[in-house]
C-alpha cells in the first residue's frame, strides 16, 4: 500500500530559526514524486517543493530544502530562516501512479507556527 | 490569470438541496482533479479526468457526479447533499507524468461548502 505519514502534528519555530518537518512514505514503486505544499489560513494551496525519486541531489528551493533519504523513505522539508509569514499548515504529498493515470496522496499535514 | 479557477467560493444551503462547482483550467493541462479537505484538514482525491475521460474514481457516493465537458472544465454536481458534505472542496490540474511532467498539482482556491 502507498502511504504518506507526517507525525507531527503541530511545530513551533522562532523566527529566524531554521525548522524540519517529517514526512516518511511507503511505496513499491520504483518511480515516484513527493512534494511539500503549504497552506496558510486563507486555505489556498501553495506548491513549494518536488523530489523525483531518481534525483540524486537533494531539491532546494529559495529557503526550502528537501532532505530525501530514500532507503529510510524520508522526504522532510527543511524551512531555513523562518518568516511570520512561514506559519500555516504544511503537507507532504506522493506522487502514485495507478495503471495510465496518477495522482498526489497528502499526509495529514504539520501545523507550524513561527513566533518571534 | 487565474489558472485554476472555481466558482463559487462559498455555498451555503440546506440539506438534500442539490448543488454544483464549476472548475476551469487555462494551463492547457490535460488532467483535473476535485479533492475534499474536511474539517481536520485532511485531503483526499475524489476524482480525477483526463481529457474529459473519467480516469479515478476514489469510492465517492453516487451523490456526486463530475462532468468534464472538455479538457479544460471540471464540475462537480453534489446531489441530495448530507450534513457530512460539508468540506472545501479543491479543483486542481496537472501536466500528465508522460508529459514530462512532474505531477504536480496546480490547485484552485477552493470552494467551502456548509450543509446545515
Amino acid at each position: 500500500a502507498q502511504k504518506i505519514t507526517q507525525t507531527q502534528p503541530g511545530m513551533f519555530v522562532q523566527e529566524k530559526e531554521a525548522v524540519t518537518l517529517d514526512c516518511t512514505y511507503d511505496t513499491s514503486d520504483q518511480s515516484y514524486g513527493l512534494f511539500w505544499y503549504k497552506q496558510p489560513s486563507s486555505g489556498e494551496m501553495i506548491f513549494l517543493i518536488y523530489q523525483g525519486s531518481y534525483d540524486e541531489q537533494n531539491a532546494t528551493e529559495g529557503r526550502y530544502s528537501l532532505n530525501f533519504q530514500k532507503a529510510r523513505k524520508s522526504a522532510n522539508l527543511v524551512i531555513s530562516a523562518s518568516q511570520l509569514g512561514d506559519s500555516a499548515m504544511y503537507f507532504c504529498a506522493m506522487r502514485v501512479n495507478t495503471g495510465t493515470a496518477s495522482k498526489l496522496t497528502f499526509g495529514t499535514g504539520t501545523r507550524l507556527q513561527v513566533t518571534l | 490569470d487565474t489558472a485554476v479557477s472555481q466558482t463559487p467560493k462559498y455555498l451555503v444551503t440546506q440539506m438534500g438541496n442539490d448543488k454544483s462547482i464549476k472548475c476551469e483550467q487555462n494551463l492547457g493541462h490535460d488532467t483535473m482533479y476535485w479533492y475534499k479537505q474536511d474539517s481536520k484538514k485532511f485531503l483526499k482525491i475524489m476524482f480525477s479526468y483526463n481529457n474529459k475521460e473519467l480516469i479515478i474514481n476514489e469510492t465517492v457516493p453516487n451523490r456526486f457526479s463530475p462532468k468534464s465537458p472538455d479538457k479544460a472544465h471540471l464540475n462537480l454536481h453534489i446531489n441530495s447533499l448530507e450534513l457530512g458534505d460539508s468540506a472545501v472542496y479543491f479543483c486542481a490540474s496537472s501536466q500528465g507524468v508522460g508529459n514530462r511532467g512532474t505531477g504536480e498539482l496546480f490547485f484552485g482556491e477552493g470552494s467551502r461548502l456548509t450543509v446545515l
